[in-house]
């Protein structure tokens, strides 16, 4: 089956640990974007990739970063400098103008 | 500074009636427009979109209409189903034809909360 999947779907951490969400695709999409979501709000873009190798900060990317080195994957480091980082985050692919998403990992830091 | 507003948080419709959701933008560079649709905890489903060069796109049930002047779009739900109750997310985008970093960008809007009664 082709799809999004992000791992896990809970996690908690410590205050002042970092810690590394997981996004796979195997659309063969070329481009991956991140983002968050708090109560409420809408999803607020926080980097993305339109290629292997490169990407680009959104709209909310401090205390956030990511990599590229594989076309399938899209980790997302949530570091100790991210002011609020409890919120579900959700990872996406895209296909021409339609981004497609995954299950989403709901971020716990206490 | 909004560019994509949903200014009705929630909405209630019987089942078996139509549902509207509104979505305003501001930025004139937005030339292509989707609809998603999140359920709790889980990741939201790409529902129906529109190019800038029409004005209605329809499928089944959902059907989206585009005001460019007002710079106004609308999801019709017709007719409604229990199954539908949901947040429904607008959202624009520059299009595959911008060029630069906004390539693919997606602005979201804040959200309708859809909520279909029996």
């Amino acid at each position: 089956d082709g799809g999004i999947t992000q791992s896990p779907k809970y996690l908690f951490r410590k205050e002042g640990q970092n810690v590394t969400l997981s996004c796979e695709q195997n659309l063969n999409h070329d481009a991956m974007y991140w983002y968050r979501q708090d109560p409420g709000q809408g999803l607020r873009l926080i980097y993305y990739s339109q290629i292997v190798n490169d990407f680009q900060k959104g709209d909310i990317a401090e205390g956030y970063s990511v990599s590229r080195e594989k076309k399938e994957s899209f980790p997302l480091t949530v570091t100790s400098a991210q002011k609020n980082p409890t919120a579900f985050y959700l990872c996406a692919s895209r296909s021409r103008n339609e981004q497609y998403f995954g299950p989403g990992t709901r971020l716990t830091v206490t | 500074d909004q560019q994509v507003k949903q200014n009705s948080p929630s909405l209630s419709v019987q089942e078996g009636r139509i549902s509207i959701l509104n979505c305003d933008y501001t930025n004139s560079m937005f030339d292509y427009f989707l609809w998603y649709k999140k359920y709790p905890a889980e990741g939201p489903t790409f529902l129906i979109s529109i190019s800038s060069i029409k004005d209605k796109n329809e499928d089944g049930r959902f059907t989206v209409f585009l005001n460019k002047s007002a710079k106004h779009l609308s999801l019709h739900i017709v007719p409604s189903q229990p199954g539908d109750s949901a947040v429904y997310f607008c959202a624009a985008t520059p299009g595959v034809n911008a060029g630069g970093t906004s390539y693919g960008k997606l602005t979201f809007g804040q959200g309708t909360i859809l909520t279909v009664h029996p």
